[in-house]
């Protein structure tokens, strides 16, 4: 019954390859995000989606392409993994003007 | 110049002393202030959540906003080493949250 669940945990790969995180939340929220935390712990908005929709699109590399199949799901596809893009990837959702609810993370890790 | 501006520490108390954190924020659209505590390998979780100046209490926990000062904090009373995790101030505007750059607290037993 995890509000918030993000797969995988742990993601080792290679340069060049592509990869997929998932998110699922059961909370009902319509809004439904990506951050990143770096090696310094700062936590950055990636993308927004509200109802499937994407509204916020922070100067990611075309690279990084997410997905909202339904209200309930926002996955992230990464294409040609690079070293830089190792760190933790937080999938949360939200009402507006609410406190938002975070995953666990993927701890991804670029070899 | 960052929306939020936070000293990332870290910061070392004894048990039982009051712990004091703080942000700066630039934009006065922000209207909503929050608090997550995240503790190592974890995601960040909701500690605090206030809309308007003044104080407000949970417990050990107070946070307080000065909007004509672009000020939040919070306060932590008789700190406990579970306390122990990294505090970061987030302010919620258009669909983001913009966050501090997080204080990382260790309550030493």
């Amino acid at each position: 019954d995890t509000a918030v669940s993000q797969t995988p945990k742990y993601l080792v790969t290679q340069m060049g390859n592509d990869k997929s995180i998932k998110c699922e939340q059961n909370l009902g929220h319509d809004t439904m995000y990506w951050y990143k935390q770096d090696s310094k712990k700062f936590l950055k908005i990636m993308f927004s989606y509200n109802n499937k929709e994407l509204i916020i699109n922070e100067t990611v590399p075309n690279r990084f392409s997410p997905k909202s199949p339904d209200k309930a799901h926002l996955n992230l596809h990464i294409n040609s993994l690079e070293l830089g893009d190792s760190a933790v990837y937080f999938c949360a959702s939200s009402r507006p003007n609410y406190g938002y609810t975070f995953g666990s993370g993927t701890r991804l890790t670029v070899v | 110049q960052k929306e939020v501006e936070q000293d990332p520490g870290p910061l070392s108390v004894p048990e039982g002393a009051i712990v004091s954190l703080n942000c700066t924020y630039s934009n006065s659209a922000f209207q909503y202030f929050m608090w997550y505590r995240q503790y190592s390998r974890k995601g960040p979780e909701l500690l605090m959540y206030t809309y308007s100046s003044g104080n407000k209490e949970d417990g050990r926990f107070t946070a307080q906003v000065d909007k004509s000062s672009k000020y939040i904090s919070l306060f932590i009373r008789d700190s406990q080493p579970s306390d122990s995790a990294t505090y970061l101030c987030a302010l919620p505007n258009d669909y983001k949250l913009s966050f501090g750059a997080g204080t990382t607290v260790t309550v030493r037993a």
